[in-house]
């Protein structure tokens, strides 16, 4: 059964500073998910990462995906308060359709 | 295009009470998901769906039941409510095509907010 874990899970940072969230998961997974979510809203999808060595990228925010590690980064660079939120990642893999969440990242950017 | 939308919003419900969530997608997409996710927690999936009239369990299904009857909805059933159920609940909808990446994220509602007292 695929496990994905993600740290750190709470993440004070400085606006200016660059950081990099860590999502680990357990089995082969087909695909990689990254998803922001506000504080009372729903979610919303940032990357989608298909392949080794995939990297995508999205303002100061950078997605990559290691499959032999088993291994995603979600890299932030110089920080701004707007970034705020919380960020998880997802892992899925092929003939079951079903999407397994990390327990998220709760990210503060402070002025 | 209103995407996946959920109702109600909020509820309050009494310990073994019943009740049905709501979600309906108009993007035509085969797959349907329930989510739920507690305080501070990440989401864990309690049913999906591949199309109408086949459902499956997620990692949480305990208290909860599902249908599928149209490509649309996906109604999640609570029955005997317990205080172990309050939470956040998600629906969550995808495509079954998968020509490029984005085709195969999931698209989810604004949520249910559920107390059970």
């Amino acid at each position: 059964e695929l496990k994905v874990e993600q740290n750190p899970l709470f993440l004070s940072m400085q606006e200016g500073k660059n950081y990099t969230i860590y999502c680990n998961y357990s089995t082969t997974s087909d695909r990689l998910y990254w998803y922001r979510q506000d504080p009372g809203k729903s979610l919303e999808s940032l990357f989608v990462l298909l392949s080794n060595g995939a990297v995508k990228q999205e303002g100061r925010l950078m997605a990559s995906l290691d499959t032999k590690a088993r291994l995603s980064t979600l890299h932030i660079t110089a920080a701004v308060h707007d970034l705020s939120a919380t960020y998880f990642c997802a892992g899925s893999y092929s003939g079951t359709y079903k999407y397994i969440f990390g327990t998220g990242t709760r990210l503060k950017v402070l002025a | 295009n209103a995407g996946v939308t959920q109702t109600p919003k909020f509820r309050i419900l009494k310990i073994g009470q019943s009740m049905t969530l709501q979600c309906t997608q108009d993007m035509n997409h085969n797959y349907m998901y329930w989510y739920r996710q507690d305080p501070g927690m990440g989401l864990k999936l309690i049913y999906y769906s591949v199309g109408a009239g086949i459902t499956d369990k997620g990692e949480v299904p305990n208290g909860y039941n599902v249908s599928r009857s149209t490509t649309e909805d996906f109604p999640l059933r609570l029955e005997l409510a317990a205080p172990s159920q309050t939470s956040v609940y998600f629906c969550a909808s995808r495509s079954r095509t998968e020509q490029g990446a984005r085709r195969t994220e999931a698209f989810f509602g604004q949520g249910t907010r559920l107390t059970v007292v």
